[in-house]
């Protein structure tokens, strides 16, 4: 059975205070990792799709990265914009995404 | 992108009753669409697999004659929760795969989340 875990549940940062985000995943042939974002109220937001260790994406202040067991996503000198509920979704075979519980960033001024 | 509309946003009703939600899919005809469920703190669990024309694939432990799911159009999927209790308050939020459809469910496209207050 596909599992996701993400850590830390909560964080909090400073304005401009640098962090990342993990997301474990164990899978029966991984097909691709997602991240998404998540406004409190709102429907998930794509931001990323990795495909194999070793890839990484960036948008703006955000980069995924992806190893054979976990995923981070780096936020570099996040603005409190960035608040928000990140998830982290796995998908094998065929089946459907399997998400984590996200981790509820908040980026203080 | 995709641009997914669903409606309500919000709704609040009294236990026994009935509620319908919508999911549009904007810019393209959607033949799949995914409906999913979140408890505060918790993760998207998905529900059921909405498809156009012939009758829907729910997932395990979720009771398709509770939660009764119409694709009767390329972009309009409705899931109607019958008989509502306060034990189905949550958040359902429904979703379109990314084109082309494959079966890789690329870049889902959510709605917006309908928010169900059960009193």
């Amino acid at each position: 059975e596909d599992q996701v875990t993400q850590s830390p549940e909560a964080l909090r940062l400073q304005e401009g205070e640098s962090s990342s985000l993990n997301c474990s995943y164990t899978v029966s042939g991984l097909r691709g990792l997602f991240w998404y974002r998540q406004d409190p109220g709102k429907g998930p937001e794509f931001l990323f799709t990795l495909y194999s260790a070793g890839e990484e994406k960036e948008k703006e202040r955000l980069k995924a990265t992806l190893t054979k067991k976990e995923s981070f996503l780096h936020i570099t000198a996040p603005k409190p914009e960035d608040s928000a509920t990140y998830l982290c979704a796995v998908q094998s075979g065929n089946t459907p995404l399997v998400f984590g519980k996200g981790t509820r960033l908040s980026v203080i001024a | 992108g995709a641009v997914v509309s669903q409606h309500p946003s919000r709704v609040i009703c009294k236990s026994g009753t009935s509620v319908k939600i919508e999911c549009r899919s904007l810019d393209f005809q959607a033949t799949t669409m995914f409906w999913y469920r979140q408890f505060p703190k918790q993760s998207l669990m998905l529900m059921a697999t909405s498809n156009e024309g012939s009758k829907a694939t729910y997932e395990q432990g979720v009771e398709k004659d509770k939660f009764l799911i119409n694709h009767a159009s390329l972009t309009l999927s409705t899931l109607t929760v019958t008989s509502a209790h306060p034990e189905d308050s949550s958040f359902y939020i429904c979703s379109v795969p990314g084109q082309p459809i494959t079966d890789f469910n690329e870049k889902l496209f959510f709605g917006s989340g309908t928010q169900l207050s059960v009193l």
